[in-house]
């Protein structure tokens, strides 16, 4: 069975603090890889797509990057607006994304 | 440009009762989503329509029913609620070709109880 892990479940950082999240996936036919922000009480928004290994992208302080078995989204000195929980999604097969639990990530001023 | 909007925000039912969550989108996209969000599982997909005219089921559809009503529009239908159903339920829309996997960009979501 398709499955997506992120990791950990929650962390707790100090302004300035860098740092990664994790998110591993057991493939199947991997097509696509998506992380999303989402803050408490919305919808998660929508921040990057990987779709092979070794690509890596970049925005303001954050960087998602892609292996054959896991992706990570590294924070260069995180802001205190950085905080939210960040959801990883994956597409195995056709056009449905499988989403991991999420990590929430706060950042202490 | 609004996105994707959802109605209503919120909403508590009965059990037993019946409603229908709207979701409308102005990218001009394909595909939409209903989703639904609970506490340590994660974002669950429930009917998807790729384009119009079809509708497929998802990870955890049954209780549920969709309609795409044009390119716009995707409603989801509860047709006798149960309290199993309290959730927070999201829309979602994205481009789609044969072929290739695009981003899903997300309304403010429906917050729904069940008692």
């Amino acid at each position: 069975e398709d499955q997506v892990t992120q990791s950990p479940e929650a962390l707790r950082l100090q302004e300035g603090e860098s740092s990664s999240l994790n998110c591993s996936y057991t493939v199947s036919g991997l097509r696509g890889l998506f992380w999303y922000r989402q803050d408490p009480g919305k919808g998660p928004e929508f921040l990057f797509t990987l779709y092979s290994a070794g690509e890596e992208k970049e925005k303001e302080r954050l960087k998602a990057t892609l292996t054959k078995k896991e992706s990570f989204l590294h924070i260069t000195a995180p802001k205190p607006e950085d905080s939210a929980t960040y959801l990883c999604a994956v597409a195995f097969g056709n056009e449905k994304l499988t989403f991991g639990t999420g990590t929430r990530l706060t950042i202490i001023p | 440009n609004a996105g994707v909007t959802q109605t209503p925000k919120f909403q508590v039912l009965k059990t037993g009762q019946s409603m229908t969550l709207q979701c409308a989108q102005d990218m001009n996209h394909n595909s939409m989503y209903w989703y639904r969000q609970d506490p340590g599982m994660g974002l669950r997909l429930i009917y998807y329509s790729a384009s119009e005219g079809t509708t497929d089921k998802g990870e955890v559809p049954n209780g549920y029913n969709v309609s795409r009503l044009n390119k716009r529009e995707f409603s989801l239908r509860l047709e006798s609620a149960a309290p199993s159903q309290t959730s927070v339920y999201f829309c979602a829309s994205s481009e789609f070709w044969t072929g290739l996997i695009y981003e899903q960009y997300f309304g403010p979501g429906t917050r729904l109880t069940v008692t």
